[in-house]
């Protein structure tokens, strides 16, 4: 069964402390992984798209970075305002009736000043 | 504005009620897709379209739900005989094509009393 699975599931810092989440995966095939935000009360914002092993992206103080079991969120020196859920997801190569898209559960992150 | 757009933002509705939601999707994507998500969970796949081919459902999907995309527009979600586990978020996101980052609404949040 295709799985996406995020850790921690909550997420607490000082501002300007790093750290990185976690999104491992169990798939039969992947076509991509997405990241996204989302604030409460609000839908998903798309954040990056990483298709292959070993490729990163970066904006502002997040970089995310792909291997073949899983991706990595790295928050660099975060302030209050990167305070949110951040979600995983999975195109996966064949989808039929569970869609192509798969989420994981988010890690809720808190930045305190 | 040129986003995706939903509506309505909250319904609440007495069980066995049936229930409309609509959703406008950015003009240019051919692909549509309904979520839902209940606190603390991912989206969860219910259908999507292209253009307006409804192309898969999830199996989970009661028979009580049903989706429109006429003309390749917009889409309305129906619920009819609510339950109090309809309960939940109801979320619309467009693509521009296969494998191309998804955008969400912000979501209709569903209440079944």
């Amino acid at each position: 069964e295709d799985q996406v699975t995020q850790s921690p599931e909550a997420l607490r810092l000082q501002e300007g402390e790093s750290s990185s989440l976690n999104c491992s995966y169990t798939v039969s095939g992947l076509r991509g992984l997405f990241w996204y935000r989302q604030d409460p009360g609000k839908g998903p914002e798309f954040l990056f798209t990483l298709y292959s092993a070993g490729e990163e992206k970066e904006k502002e103080r997040l970089k995310a970075t792909l291997t073949k079991k899983e991706s990595f969120l790295h928050i660099t020196a975060p302030k209050p305002e990167d305070s949110a859920t951040y979600l995983c997801a999975v195109y996966l190569l064949y989808g039929g009736s569970q869609g192509n898209l798969i989420f994981g559960k988010g890690t809720k992150l808190s930045v305190k000043p | 504005d040129t986003g995706v757009s939903q509506d309505p933002r909250h319904k609440i509705t007495k069980r066995g009620q049936n229930v409309t939601f609509r959703c406008d999707p950015i003009s240019e994507h051919n692909r549509l897709y309904w979520y839902r998500q209940t606190l603390g969970q991912g989206p969860e796949f219910l259908t999507y379209f292209q253009n307006e081919a409804q192309l898969e459902k999830s199996r989970l999907l009661s028979d009580r739900f049903s989706a429109e995309r006429p003309k390749g527009s917009f889409s309305t979600l129906e619920i009819q005989r609510t339950e109090q586990g309809d309960s939940a978020m109801y979320l619309c996101a467009s693509s521009f094509r296969d494998n191309s980052p998804l955008h969400f609404g912000n979501g209709t949040r569903l209440t079944v009393t």
